[in-house]
């Protein structure tokens, strides 16, 4: 089946530091990309779609200035989180779907766990 | 906000037991599906059912989606200790250009 992947994994950052996160369809093309973040024991909410080649598409509540979104490939985009807070510590989870193959299953990454300190 | 809610919020049964997992939503669908995550992972999908279909199978799981009262439910049969991980249900909501609302999910834990 389709694979996603993020990188990094993990990471632990200072307060006021932009973190950058990559999320990467590894078999297919995807056109639109989607961004999550789960706080603990809570369920996904969605950030943004992530468009290549045109503006991500925040959620009412996002701030598009601190959550940089770039899709520059049909197999790439990325996630900065500008001037981290810890407030921002949470798992953040991309997915993307292969439009290619009709199918409306969204394939989703590992996450990055990303710890504001 | 979710568009889904999911009870129980937590289960515990033993092993070879049927676990059941519902889900409500709130506006129209074009599709619903549930994953499942173990913890500190990403998420696996399971099952997606489509807004004409009534009932679906998947191995142990089966999935039923009642339209009329906005409602699904998912069924494990025969639970296995490796089951145990938390579901969610995501609706993929009509006009909503594919994006997938998730709902609250339900911990499961199946014990041996």
């Amino acid at each position: 089946g389709a694979v996603v992947s993020q990188h990094p994994s993990r990471v632990i950052c200072k307060s006021g530091t932009s973190v950058k996160i990559e999320c990467r369809s590894l078999d297919f093309q995807a056109t639109t990309m989607f961004w999550y973040r789960q706080f603990p024991k809570q369920s996904l909410m969605l950030m943004a779609t992530s468009n290549e080649g045109s503006k991500a598409t925040y959620e009412q509540g996002v701030e598009k200035d601190k959550f940089l979104i770039n899709h520059a490939s049909l197999t790439l985009s990325t996630l900065t989180v500008t001037s981290a807070h810890p407030e921002d510590s949470s798992f953040y989870i991309c997915s993307a779907r292969d439009w290619l193959a009709g199918s409306y299953e969204q394939y989703f990454g590992p996450g990055t766990r990303l710890t504001v300190t | 906000s979710q568009q889904g809610e999911e009870d129980p919020q937590a289960l515990s049964i033993q092993e070879g037991e049927n676990a059941t997992m519902n889900c409500s939503y709130k506006t129209s669908i074009n599709n619903l599906q549930w994953y499942r995550q173990n913890s500190g992972r990403g998420l696996v999908h399971l099952i997606l059912i489509r807004s004409n279909e009534r009932e679906k199978h998947s191995g142990r799981l089966r999935v039923t989606l009642d339209t009329s009262k906005k409602s699904s439910s998912l069924l494990i049969t025969a639970s296995r200790a490796a089951d145990t991980a938390s579901y969610f249900c995501a609706t993929d909501i009509t006009g909503g250009g594919n994006k997938l609302t998730f709902g609250t999910g339900t911990q499961l834990k199946v014990e041996l």
